[in-house]
């Protein structure tokens, strides 16, 4: 079956850094999603890799590794409105977006 | 930038009552639609698949009859909650491949924050 795991929930403290992981399972593979997503709001388009290696976007960066099914999205300097949930999904062969249950990132002073 | 507008925002119905969701796509075409459903703390379930001038595919275990797609135009696309009941009440969200190609993601409406009393 196809799957997506991703860690529940993450603390960080503001300033700090932070990696949330996904590992997925589809059939076929076309590409890697990640998005953020603030309570009661639709989710907002991060990142896109499809190829192995990391793909950096101002203080947020992506990774990925299709021989492992894993990616990791890695947020730097944290600040206060980085607290979201984040998404991650995973294109399988039809295009089909298979998601994570997101990861609840919560930021502390 | 392409944007999907997703209306109303928040709806709070009777039970037994229909309601109806749009999502138009501004400054591009959308010829397939994504509509899904998010209960709290919950990841987005896809229910239906809709394309521009046919029907729709629904996921296992959506009642076609109930969650009612309508794509009629290559810019709207509709979700009618059809005799809707407390058990309805979620987060609706729809969503459009952006053009061009894959890796320009997908773009999400608001979202609809439905409640059913």
């Amino acid at each position: 079956g196809q799957n997506i795991d991703q860690p529940t929930e993450m603390t960080a403290t503001e300033g700090a850094i932070v990696q949330i992981n996904c590992t997925y399972q589809t059939s076929g593979f076309n590409g890697l999603f990640w998005y953020q997503q603030h309570a009661g709001e639709a989710p907002t388009f991060l990142s896109y890799n499809v190829l192995d290696g990391l793909e950096e976007k101002g203080r947020f960066s992506s990774f990925l590794s299709r021989s492992k099914g894993y990616s990791y999205l890695l947020l730097k300097e944290l600040q206060m409105k980085d607290s979201a949930s984040y998404l991650c999904a995973a294109m399988d062969s039809n295009y089909q977006l298979i998601w994570g249950a997101g990861t609840k990132l919560i930021i502390k002073p | 930038g392409a944007v999907v507008s997703q209306h109303p925002s928040w709806v709070i119905c009777k039970s037994g009552t229909s309601v109806k969701i749009e999502c138009r796509s501004l400054d591009f075409q959308a010829t397939t639609m994504f509509w899904y459903r998010q209960f709290p703390k919950q990841s987005l379930m896809l229910m239906a698949t809709s394309n521009e001038g046919s029907k729709a595919t629904y996921e296992q275990g959506v009642e076609k009859d109930k969650f009612l797609i309508n794509h009629a135009s290559l810019t709207l696309s509709t979700l009618t909650v059809t005799s809707a009941h407390p058990e309805d009440s979620s987060f609706y969200i729809c969503s459009a491949p952006l053009p061009r190609q894959v890796s320009s993601g997908y773009t999400f409406g608001s979202g609809t924050r439905l409640t059913v009393v």
